[in-house]
Protein backbone atom coordinates (compact mmCIF):
# COMPACT_ATOMS: atom_id res chain seq x y z
CA UNK A 1 0.00 0.00 0.00
CA UNK A 2 2.12 3.17 -0.98
CA UNK A 3 -0.87 5.78 -0.06
CA UNK A 4 -2.28 8.69 -1.90
CA UNK A 5 0.39 9.83 -4.27
CA UNK A 6 0.25 13.98 -5.59
CA UNK A 7 2.54 15.33 -8.35
CA UNK A 8 4.09 17.74 -8.35
CA UNK A 9 4.47 18.96 -5.41
CA UNK A 10 5.05 22.66 -5.80
CA UNK A 11 4.15 25.03 -8.50
CA UNK A 12 4.99 28.21 -9.54
CA UNK A 13 3.24 29.87 -12.35
CA UNK A 14 2.04 33.30 -13.90
CA UNK A 15 -1.39 34.37 -13.71
CA UNK A 16 -3.32 33.53 -16.58
CA UNK A 17 -1.53 30.09 -16.59
CA UNK A 18 -3.12 26.89 -16.85
CA UNK A 19 -1.67 24.52 -14.63
CA UNK A 20 -2.59 20.55 -14.18
CA UNK A 21 -2.25 18.65 -10.83
CA UNK A 22 -2.06 14.74 -10.73
CA UNK A 23 -3.41 12.71 -8.03
CA UNK A 24 -2.90 8.60 -7.80
CA UNK A 25 -5.37 7.24 -5.02
CA UNK A 26 -4.69 4.48 -2.76
CA UNK A 27 -4.81 1.65 -5.52
CA UNK A 28 -8.29 -0.27 -4.52
CA UNK A 29 -10.09 2.55 -3.53
CA UNK A 30 -13.14 3.58 -5.48
CA UNK A 31 -13.61 7.23 -4.31
CA UNK A 32 -11.38 9.99 -4.82
CA UNK A 33 -11.66 13.50 -3.52
CA UNK A 34 -10.15 17.15 -4.46
CA UNK A 35 -10.00 19.66 -1.67
CA UNK A 36 -8.43 23.28 -1.18
CA UNK A 37 -6.60 24.45 1.56
CA UNK A 38 -5.44 28.16 2.61
CA UNK A 39 -3.09 29.14 5.26
CA UNK A 40 -5.18 28.98 8.44
CA UNK A 41 -8.04 26.73 7.39
CA UNK A 42 -9.45 23.74 7.38
CA UNK A 43 -9.25 21.03 3.92
CA UNK A 44 -12.28 22.97 1.87
CA UNK A 45 -14.20 20.11 -0.62
CA UNK A 46 -14.00 20.60 -4.10
CA UNK A 47 -15.09 18.07 -5.99
CA UNK A 48 -15.38 13.92 -5.78
CA UNK A 49 -15.73 11.40 -7.83
CA UNK A 50 -17.06 7.47 -7.54
CA UNK A 51 -14.94 5.15 -9.79
CA UNK A 52 -15.00 7.38 -12.92
CA UNK A 53 -18.33 9.65 -12.53
CA UNK A 54 -17.58 13.11 -11.18
CA UNK A 55 -20.84 13.28 -8.56
CA UNK A 56 -20.67 16.51 -6.51
CA UNK A 57 -19.13 19.36 -7.04
CA UNK A 58 -18.74 22.37 -4.84
CA UNK A 59 -20.02 26.11 -5.52
CA UNK A 60 -16.26 26.58 -5.18
CA UNK A 61 -15.91 25.19 -8.38
CA UNK A 62 -15.60 27.61 -10.85
CA UNK A 63 -16.00 27.42 -14.52
CA UNK A 64 -11.86 27.62 -14.73
CA UNK A 65 -11.55 24.64 -12.80
CA UNK A 66 -11.82 21.24 -13.99
CA UNK A 67 -11.25 17.55 -12.87
CA UNK A 68 -11.46 14.37 -14.62
CA UNK A 69 -10.77 10.89 -13.22
CA UNK A 70 -11.04 8.90 -17.08
CA UNK A 71 -10.77 4.91 -15.83
CA UNK A 72 -11.51 5.42 -11.98
CA UNK A 73 -8.08 5.63 -11.36
CA UNK A 74 -5.72 8.27 -10.89
CA UNK A 75 -7.09 12.04 -11.58
CA UNK A 76 -6.09 15.00 -12.55
CA UNK A 77 -7.64 18.39 -11.62
CA UNK A 78 -7.05 21.97 -14.00
CA UNK A 79 -7.46 25.00 -13.01
CA UNK A 80 -7.49 27.75 -16.12
CA UNK A 81 -6.82 31.21 -16.58
CA UNK A 82 -5.04 30.96 -12.72
CA UNK A 83 -5.86 33.76 -10.59
CA UNK A 84 -4.07 35.00 -7.71
CA UNK A 85 -6.47 33.79 -5.21
CA UNK A 86 -6.27 30.12 -6.81
CA UNK A 87 -3.00 29.97 -4.35
CA UNK A 88 -3.04 27.64 -2.68
CA UNK A 89 -2.88 23.85 -1.32
CA UNK A 90 -4.64 21.11 -3.23
CA UNK A 91 -5.17 18.16 -1.79
CA UNK A 92 -6.50 14.36 -3.31
CA UNK A 93 -7.95 12.02 -0.90
CA UNK A 94 -9.65 8.77 -1.51
CA UNK A 95 -11.29 6.07 0.24
CA UNK A 96 -13.21 2.48 -0.33
CA UNK A 97 -16.95 2.09 -0.01
CA UNK A 98 -19.21 4.07 1.25
CA UNK A 99 -18.81 8.45 2.27
CA UNK A 100 -18.90 7.44 6.05
CA UNK A 101 -15.69 5.32 5.16
CA UNK A 102 -12.38 7.69 6.35
CA UNK A 103 -10.55 9.62 3.56
CA UNK A 104 -6.94 8.79 2.97
CA UNK A 105 -4.89 12.30 2.02
CA UNK A 106 -2.00 12.44 -0.44
CA UNK A 107 0.62 15.46 0.95
CA UNK A 108 -0.91 17.89 -1.71
CA UNK A 109 0.16 20.28 -4.28
CA UNK A 110 1.23 23.61 -3.35
CA UNK A 111 0.33 26.45 -5.78
CA UNK A 112 1.62 29.56 -5.75
CA UNK A 113 0.87 32.57 -8.21
CA UNK A 114 3.15 35.25 -9.28
CA UNK B 1 -22.28 25.33 3.95
CA UNK B 2 -22.00 23.24 7.22
CA UNK B 3 -20.10 25.62 9.65
CA UNK B 4 -17.50 23.44 12.29
CA UNK B 5 -16.00 25.29 14.82
CA UNK B 6 -13.08 23.76 16.23
CA UNK B 7 -11.90 25.50 19.66
CA UNK B 8 -9.08 26.48 21.15
CA UNK B 9 -7.65 27.67 18.37
CA UNK B 10 -3.97 27.12 19.54
CA UNK B 11 -3.12 25.57 22.58
CA UNK B 12 1.13 25.89 24.07
CA UNK B 13 1.26 22.98 26.44
CA UNK B 14 4.15 21.22 28.65
CA UNK B 15 5.26 18.26 27.77
CA UNK B 16 3.68 15.69 29.58
CA UNK B 17 0.27 17.26 30.10
CA UNK B 18 -2.79 16.30 28.98
CA UNK B 19 -4.68 18.20 26.35
CA UNK B 20 -8.13 18.14 25.02
CA UNK B 21 -10.26 19.88 21.99
CA UNK B 22 -13.48 19.61 20.30
CA UNK B 23 -15.46 20.46 17.69
CA UNK B 24 -18.66 21.64 17.53
CA UNK B 25 -21.43 22.13 14.79
CA UNK B 26 -25.55 23.58 14.62
CA UNK B 27 -26.23 19.84 12.65
CA UNK B 28 -26.65 16.35 13.38
CA UNK B 29 -23.10 14.28 11.90
CA UNK B 30 -22.91 10.99 11.10
CA UNK B 31 -19.23 10.38 11.55
CA UNK B 32 -17.04 12.32 13.23
CA UNK B 33 -13.11 11.77 11.85
CA UNK B 34 -9.87 13.21 13.62
CA UNK B 35 -6.44 14.14 11.42
CA UNK B 36 -3.31 15.33 12.33
CA UNK B 37 -1.76 17.65 9.90
CA UNK B 38 1.96 18.59 9.86
CA UNK B 39 3.81 21.37 7.83
CA UNK B 40 3.50 21.00 3.92
CA UNK B 41 2.28 17.53 4.60
CA UNK B 42 -1.58 16.32 4.15
CA UNK B 43 -3.51 15.28 7.04
CA UNK B 44 -3.28 12.15 8.65
CA UNK B 45 -6.18 10.08 10.12
CA UNK B 46 -5.89 9.29 14.00
CA UNK B 47 -9.43 8.62 14.88
CA UNK B 48 -13.01 7.49 13.30
CA UNK B 49 -16.28 7.47 15.14
CA UNK B 50 -19.44 6.32 13.46
CA UNK B 51 -21.89 6.13 16.68
CA UNK B 52 -23.55 8.32 19.38
CA UNK B 53 -21.39 8.22 22.47
CA UNK B 54 -18.93 5.90 21.05
CA UNK B 55 -15.21 6.48 22.71
CA UNK B 56 -12.45 5.55 20.52
CA UNK B 57 -8.72 5.20 21.52
CA UNK B 58 -5.52 4.94 19.23
CA UNK B 59 -2.58 5.26 21.60
CA UNK B 60 -2.65 8.15 23.68
CA UNK B 61 -5.50 9.66 21.69
CA UNK B 62 -8.90 8.88 22.91
CA UNK B 63 -11.72 10.68 20.48
CA UNK B 64 -15.70 11.13 21.74
CA UNK B 65 -19.22 10.99 19.17
CA UNK B 66 -20.95 13.36 21.54
CA UNK B 67 -24.43 12.17 22.34
CA UNK B 68 -26.18 14.85 20.65
CA UNK B 69 -24.00 13.73 16.86
CA UNK B 70 -23.13 17.47 17.05
CA UNK B 71 -19.94 17.34 18.56
CA UNK B 72 -16.81 15.46 18.82
CA UNK B 73 -14.11 15.38 21.55
CA UNK B 74 -9.99 14.59 21.41
CA UNK B 75 -7.88 14.00 24.25
CA UNK B 76 -4.32 13.81 23.93
CA UNK B 77 -2.73 12.30 27.20
CA UNK B 78 0.98 12.57 28.44
CA UNK B 79 1.81 15.06 25.42
CA UNK B 80 5.03 14.40 23.48
CA UNK B 81 7.16 16.75 21.15
CA UNK B 82 5.91 14.77 18.48
CA UNK B 83 2.38 15.77 19.30
CA UNK B 84 3.42 19.30 17.92
CA UNK B 85 1.19 19.56 14.55
CA UNK B 86 -2.51 20.91 13.51
CA UNK B 87 -5.40 18.39 14.79
CA UNK B 88 -8.38 18.85 12.41
CA UNK B 89 -12.22 17.32 12.94
CA UNK B 90 -14.13 16.15 10.37
CA UNK B 91 -17.66 15.46 9.80
CA UNK B 92 -20.47 14.10 7.76
CA UNK B 93 -23.72 15.50 8.21
CA UNK B 94 -26.48 13.08 8.37
CA UNK B 95 -28.84 14.92 5.30
CA UNK B 96 -25.95 15.80 3.06
CA UNK B 97 -24.50 12.41 3.01
CA UNK B 98 -21.17 12.67 0.51
CA UNK B 99 -19.46 15.59 1.70
CA UNK B 100 -16.96 15.93 5.23
CA UNK B 101 -17.00 19.12 6.60
CA UNK B 102 -13.74 20.26 7.73
CA UNK B 103 -13.03 22.20 11.22
CA UNK B 104 -10.66 25.15 11.03
CA UNK B 105 -7.69 23.03 13.22
CA UNK B 106 -6.16 23.46 16.89
CA UNK B 107 -2.47 24.38 16.39
CA UNK B 108 -0.64 22.66 19.38
CA UNK B 109 2.84 23.65 20.47
CA UNK B 110 4.60 21.24 22.97
CA UNK B 111 6.81 22.71 24.97
CA UNK B 112 9.96 20.27 26.29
Amino acid sequence: DTGVSQNPRHKITKRGQNVTFRCDPISEHNRLYWYRQTLGQGPEFLTYFQNEAQLEKSRLLSDRFSAERPKGSFSTLEIQRTEQGDSAMYLCASSWGSATQPQHFGDGTRLSIL
Amino acid sequence: GQQLNQSPQSMFIQEGEDVSMNCTSSSIFNTWLWYKQDPGEGPVLLIALYKAGELTSNGRLTAQFGITRKDSFLNISASIPSDVGIYFCAGLPRNTGNQFYFGTGTSLTVIP
